[in-house]
């Protein structure tokens, strides 16, 4: 069983929209849940982390995560042409921090 | 703003030869890490080095692979005798030790070709 899954899309957008972002995990020692944003041929960059269940929310994007369900979510409010990227969950699985990631969604918004 | 920074941006070899791929880590960070991005694949760990040793490898990382912190500041990958199947992304990773959770910051990665 894959420790963390992603529906990797494409996801086709109009500007404005909102867009929802899922994964789902396995491993229920799973603490932490990282969403990174990556550019085409560029390195993924963090957009935020959780820590257990509950929301967190940074401007336009909210992060939710359900430890019951063992399932994370990604909202992104008044999608903009720059949100266009692939986006990765991760969390990090033992005491060294190496993330292990979902498969990765790619957005795409168009203008 | 601090960045970790990765040398060559792109690197064509052919199959068998040995390439070294260079990352310039954030100053005070203590963490490092290899991850690899298979053409439309998911990323995946490599391995991770701290105190000068690696502290937890992927079953990636076999024989053919190698970690070395030289000098204080660069953090190497060495493929010694590299297979079509090599052909990725590397990223390299690099994160601190304060309190709480220590963000993984990635370099922009090197996309090596094995021909």
């Amino acid at each position: 069983q894959k420790e963390v899954e992603q529906d990797p899309g494409p996801l086709s957008v109009p500007e404005g929209a909102i867009v929802s972002l899922n994964c789902t995990y396995s491993n229920s020692a799973f603490q932490y849940f990282m969403w990174y944003r990556q550019y085409s041929r560029k390195g993924p960059e963090l957009l935020m982390y959780t820590y257990s269940s509950g929301n967190k929310e940074d401007g336009r994007f909210t992060a939710q995560v359900d430890k019951s369900s063992k399932y994370i979510s990604l909202f992104i409010r008044d999608s903009q042409p720059s949100d266009s990227a692939t986006y990765l969950c991760a969390s990090p699985s033992s005491n060294t921090g190496k993330l292990i990631f979902g498969q990765g969604t790619t957005l795409q918004v168009k203008p | 703003e601090p960045e970790v920074t990765q040398t060559p941006s792109h690197q064509v070899t052919q199959m068998g030869q040995e390439v070294i791929l260079r990352c310039v880590p954030i100053s005070n960070h203590l963490y490092f890490y290899w991850y690899r991005q298979i053409l439309g694949q998911k990323v995946e760990f490599l391995v991770s080095f701290y105190n000068n040793e690696i502290s937890e490898k992927s079953e990636i990382f076999d024989d053919q692979f190698s970690v070395e912190r030289p000098d204080g500041s660069n953090f190497t990958l060495k493929i010694r005798s590299t297979k079509l199947e090599d052909s990725a992304m590397y990223f390299c990773a690099s994160r601190g030790t304060s309190g709480g959770y220590n963000e993984q910051f990635f370099g922009p990665g090197t996309r090596l070709t094995v021909l």
